[in-house]
């Protein structure tokens, strides 16, 4: 599985939006991007996840550059209780056969 | 559905003593997998299984360590002995077949080994 690079920690304001980018260059063409986050003391938590089309749920966007070789986890307004370290995992589509690695995230930090 | 469910929530013992953590998947979810996380190494997977298989344990840090799956419904991690450096948070994580990598995390067992 590719190999992932983010910023170790950002801030954001209440109420703004938050881009939390993620490289990875390294990406192969049957390989999806994921995101999770971790609030303190809990389970990390599935976010969203694509392939090479912009994605949306009720969580959060997912915009990935045509290239792939980057993408953008997007918080549209964001709140206190999104302060988490975010995750940016790429997979390949053989999930039988793989595994996940968690790098060390980006810990977002919101504030009023 | 009541997610993962991990148990016990905390686990304080004292080196050399066996320590038994278990997880619940959620129903019908055909992978499983163990994590362990330090604020030294981060989050960091020990093993993981798929059907109740032991697909790859690559991860688990020495012979004290033991996973099983006896069926599709419970899981446990074992230390036997447990020493001072196996302090951590033990996550245990389950995810659909056909259902890409999306895995949904347990609570997590606070294990403290004095």
């Amino acid at each position: 599985d590719a190999k992932t690079t983010q910023p170790p920690s950002m801030d954001c304001a209440e109420g703004r939006a938050a881009n939390l980018p993620c490289n990875h260059s390294t990406i192969s063409g049957n390989e999806y991007v994921y995101w999770y986050r971790q609030i303190h003391s809990q389970g990390p938590q599935y976010i969203i996840h694509g392939l090479k089309n912009n994605e949306t749920n009720e969580m959060a966007s997912l915009i990935i550059t045509e290239d792939r070789k980057s993408s953008t986890l997007i918080l549209p307004h964001a709140t206190l209780r999104d302060t988490a370290v975010y995750y940016c995992i790429v997979r390949g589509t053989n999930t039988n056969a793989g595994k996940s690695t968690f790098g060390d995230g980006t810990t977002l930090t919101v504030k009023p | 559905d009541a997610g993962v469910i991990q148990s016990p929530r905390h686990e304080v013992t004292e080196m050399g003593q066996e320590v038994t953590l278990r997880c619940k998947p959620i129903s019908g979810h055909n992978s499983l997998f163990w994590y362990r996380q330090t604020m030294m190494r981060g989050l960091e997977l020990l093993i993981y299984f798929n059907n109740n298989v032991p697909i790859d344990d690559s991860g688990m840090p020495e012979d004290r360590f033991s996973a099983k799956m006896p069926n599709a419904s419970f899981s446990t991690l074992k230390i036997q002995p447990s020493e001072p450096r196996d302090s951590a948070v033990y996550f245990c994580a389950s995810r659909l077949a056909g259902g890409g990598d999306t895995q949904y995390f347990g609570p997590g067992t606070r294990l403290t080994v004095l």
